[in-house]
């Protein structure tokens, strides 16, 4: 059974500070999502990552793929208040199914 | 601007009633999810369609969900009946997968249905 877990889970951090977010995850997959959730919103996607090794920015986020760890990271480069939101992680699993499972969630909260 | 619709955005009901929610993926979109989400266990997949057709509801509680797809652009989740551990957001997601590609899977999230049974 696919298990995917982020941590941590619950993060407050000052604007201007670096942080990083961790998911990691339990079979092989070679495909790994970010999604955003402000309160109250629907999921919104940040990044697809589809290989080992994958790189992917947007703004002060970066998303990185390491399949032989099985590891995903998302790092924040001074956060601002408009990042805070929920992140979820999510694992392609089942091959051509089109399945993901997701982790709980980072609730990220950056004060001035 | 392609997005998923999913209707009522909101749902009061008392116990024991029947409730059906429905979304509209996005044209051209093969497969069809639908989630639920609570604060103790996170976001649940419940169902999932492939070219109309029911791939996989292990995630519903059988005995009172059921789910369908009449037809491309409409999907539905009926709970009957309601109980108040039902009260929840339910996401329905689209997207659009192709066998053995590197790409698809990239699920696409309506605004949800938020479900209060009382």
């Amino acid at each position: 059974e696919l298990k995917v877990e982020q941590n941590p889970l619950f993060l407050s951090m000052q604007e201007g500070k670096n942080y990083t977010i961790y998911c990691n995850y339990s079979t092989t997959s070679d495909r790994l999502y970010w999604y955003r959730q402000d309160p109250g919103k629907s999921l919104e996607s940040l990044f697809v990552l589809l290989s080992n090794g994958a790189v992917k920015q947007e703004g002060r986020l970066m998303a990185s793929l390491d399949t032989k760890a099985r590891l995903s990271t998302l790092h924040i480069t001074a956060a601002v208040h408009d990042l805070s939101a929920t992140y979820f992680c999510a694992v392609a699993y089942g091959g051509s199914q089109g399945n993901l499972i997701f982790g709980k969630g980072t609730k990220l909260s950056v004060k001035p | 601007d392609a997005r998923v619709t999913q209707t009522p955005r909101h749902k009061v009901t008392e116990m024991g009633q029947e409730v059906t929610m429905r979304c509209q993926p996005i044209l051209g979109h093969n497969t069809v999810f639908w989630y639920r989400q609570t604060m103790m266990q996170g976001l649940e997949l419940l169902a999932y369609f492939r070219n109309r057709a029911p791939l996989d509801d292990s995630g519903m509680p059988k005995d009172r969900f059921s789910a369908e797809m009449p037809d491309a652009t409409l999907a539905t989740l009926k709970i009957q009946p309601s109980e108040p551990r039902d009260s929840a957001v339910y996401f329905c997601a689209s997207g659009l997968v192709f066998r053995g590609a590197g790409l698809g899977n990239e699920q696409f999230f309506g605004p949800g249905t938020r479900l209060t049974v009382l």
